[in-house]
């Protein structure tokens, strides 16, 4: 066990519609990121938060977007749903922000949009 | 612009053989590695790291890995495998550039089955 929780771990949806996975570090970790897990893509990198506050970008498309709350956990926003949205949705957290330091990964939220 | 290779998409190895699965990098600075595991409708899970220091490094689970900067490499490796290591080995390197700065690049994954 990590100490990254994420819930729900499993979410059916429609095309079209909008979900909020959520995730919550592991105790003292200022940095949540959050990655997709596809068939095609392999994994890719979202977006990362640090305390707070936007800290890098990856291949996050625009109907997406994230915040991370002052308690530190983050939500991650899926709006206006495609069938190719259907993914494996991680969240890592660290301690900083530094290139050093490890992620540790949650056990995933399953997004299925039919 | 940093990248990982994962030329293996699987590799079978018989239960207390050794086992390798490679992973070649390429980073404009300094290369930070990381090896993760995924095991079915588990998350990632850290094995070990290279940062500076010693080309071998160890991490969970008896694994190691040995760091090349002339093959520029980063193998993954352990002397004597067991059924329970079958899963799915991701090598990443950390981004270094841009606006994705801090974030893991991975590579596609290798499988690797260990039959008894």
């Amino acid at each position: 066990d990590s100490g990254v929780t994420q819930t729900p771990k499993h979410l059916i949806t429609a095309t079209g519609q909008r979900v909020t996975l959520r995730c919550s570090p592991r105790s003292g970790d200022l940095s949540v990121y959050w990655y997709q897990q596809s068939l095609d893509q392999g994994l890719q990198f979202l977006i990362q938060y640090y305390n707070g506050e936007e800290r890098a970008k990856g291949n996050i498309l625009e109907r997406f977007s994230a915040q991370q709350f002052p308690d530190l956990h983050s939500e991650l926003n899926l709006s206006s749903l495609e069938l190719g949205d259907s993914a494996l949705y991680f969240c890592a957290s660290s301690v900083w922000s530094s290139s050093t330091d490890t992620q540790y990964f949650g056990p995933g939220t399953r997004l299925t949009v039919l | 612009a940093q990248s990982v290779a994962q030329p293996e998409d699987q590799v079978n190895v018989a239960e207390g053989n050794p086992l390798t699965v490679k992973c070649t990098y390429s980073v404009s600075g300094n290369p930070y590695l990381f090896w993760y595991v995924q095991y079915p409708n588990r998350g990632l899970q850290f094995l070990l790291k290279y940062i500076t220091g010693d080309n071998l490094v160890k991490g969970s689970y008896g694994f190691e890995a040995e760091f090349n900067k002339s093959q520029t490499s980063f193998h993954l490796k352990k002397p004597s495998a067991l059924v329970s290591d079958s899963a799915l080995y991701f090598c990443a390197v950390r981004d270094q550039g841009g606006g994705s700065q801090g974030n893991l690049i991975f590579g596609k994954g290798t499988k690797l089955s260990v039959k008894p």
